[in-house]
């Protein structure tokens, strides 16, 4: 059973940090990965997708990271803002359309 | 990008009551949608997928009679809650592939539902 689990759970972070969040998933058979962005009581926002073939995708300040075959992806934030604050979830995706999704990392950028 | 709304986007009920929430596909047309739950500081779980035109696929675990899901539509996908009890409050989050798109997922605004 695929498990996917997200380090750290929380991280409050000083605007203008660069960091990086973890997402790892135990089976590597996977078609996708997926990062979102959600704010708190609204639904999913996308940011990023790579596809298994993939080992990297890039949009403005953020870079999402895949070794498929370790089991890991990394999402880089880049000059973090306050309004990067939010819970990022990555998700993989099994089969034809069935994502699992990580436990989330809880995201404060302080002004 | 394709959108995909809910509603109501929260709704407060009596215990042993049962509500309805809708999941729209407002410019695609979407033979599949997935409902899910969220409880708080929790991630997602996939409670069942919603095929138009036949049976939803429920997840382990995941009461097909408490939860009835109908995909009437190729926009339209509504899950209903019934005999709802204040455990049963939740987010509960739709998404759905657009026909020929199966790649990336559209999700809804979510509805919070609340017991009491």
């Amino acid at each position: 059973k695929q498990e996917v689990t997200q380090i750290p759970a929380a991280l409050s972070v000083p605007e203008g940090e660069n960091l990086v969040l973890n997402c790892s998933f135990t089976d590597s058979a996977i078609y996708n990965l997926q990062w979102f962005r959600q704010d708190p009581g609204k639904g999913l926002t996308s940011l990023l997708l790579i596809q298994s073939s993939q080992r990297e995708q890039t949009s403005g300040r953020l870079n999402a990271s895949l070794d498929k075959s370790s089991g890991r992806s990394t999402l880089y934030i880049a000059a973090s803002q306050p309004g990067d604050s939010a819970t990022y979830l990555c998700a993989v995706k099994e089969g034809t359309y069935k994502y699992i999704f990580g436990t989330g990392t809880r995201l404060k950028v302080l002004a | 990008g394709a959108v995909v709304s809910q509603h109501p986007s929260w709704v407060i009920c009596k215990s042993g009551t049962s509500v309805k929430i809708e999941c729209r596909s407002l410019d695609f047309q979407a033979t599949t949608m997935f409902w899910y739950r969220q409880f708080p500081k929790q991630s997602l779980m996939l409670m069942a997928t919603s095929n138009e035109g036949s049976k939803a696929t429920y997840e382990q675990g995941v009461e097909k009679d408490k939860f009835l899901i109908n995909h009437a539509s190729l926009t339209l996908s509504t899950l209903t809650v019934t005999s709802a009890h204040p455990e049963d409050s939740s987010f509960y989050i739709c998404s759905a592939f657009g026909t020929g798109a199966t790649d990336t997922q559209y999700f809804g605004p979510g509805t919070r539902l609340t017991v009491l």
